[in-house]
């Protein structure tokens, strides 16, 4: 079973600040996704990455930057924490094979990032 | 432009059957995606269609029409722990995955 695994299941931190997420995934999948889901608004693409080193913008990038060095870890990282930063992220990886876009994605259980 | 379109909430009863529809409009077409997502967990794939057709998986089934732009989940024999939200998710034409804001099941006894 693929394992996705994100460091903190709940987290608090105060404007200003730059917070760091990390996620693991232990499948060897070249694609990893950051995502956020607020109520009424549903899952949006933050960033992802299909190769180490290698990063494309989602949906809503501003405030926010993404590192992957090693291939089972991808992190998310917000400069300068912002209130309307309070959300779910979600981290997911998915399988290479064809299209990037028909291969199921697997998720971590999310962190839940409070900005006071 | 990419739009998906489901309910924002729907009620059944337990032993019952649940439609949940999605519709959607994208340029590019290559396939549709069902999760389903309990509350405060990840969400866990369920199926992916992409030729038009009903594909069944025990008691799930995911339906897909391209030509309408429709796809629906089909639930039976509905149980307690099916209460949860499903999303649906279509890819867009920069091969990103864009996802519905989800359906919240309520399942009643």
């Amino acid at each position: 079973d693929v394992k996705v695994t994100q460091s903190s299941r709940y987290l608090v931190k105060r404007t200003g600040e730059k917070v760091f997420l990390e996620c693991v995934q232990d499948m060897d999948h070249e694609n990893m996704f950051w995502y956020r889901q607020d109520p009424g608004l549903g899952l949006r693409l933050i960033y992802f990455s299909y190769d180490v080193k290698m990063k494309e913008k989602g949906d809503i990038p501003e405030g926010y930057s993404v590192s992957r060095e090693k291939k089972e870890r991808f992190s998310l990282i917000l400069e300068s924490a912002s209130t309307n930063q309070t959300s779910m992220y979600l981290c997911a990886s998915s399988d290479l094979e064809g299209r990037v876009s028909n291969q199921p994605q697997h998720f971590g259980d999310g962190t839940r990032l409070s900005i006071l | 432009g990419q739009n998906i379109d489901q309910p924002t909430e729907m009620t059944a009863t337990e032993g019952a059957i649940v439609q949940i529809n999605c519709t959607y409009q994208t340029s590019g077409f290559n396939g549709l995606f069902w999760y389903q997502q309990h509350a405060g967990e990840a969400p866990t794939f369920l199926s992916y269609n992409v030729l038009d057709g009903l594909e069944e998986k025990g008691r799930f089934s995911s339906f897909l029409s391209r030509s309408k732009g429709y796809s629906y989940l089909l639930l039976k024999e509905l149980q307690m722990k099916d209460s949860a939200s499903y999303l649906c998710a279509v890819p867009n034409r920069d091969d990103k995955i864009i996802f519905g804001k989800g359906t919240r099941l309520h399942i009643l006894p």
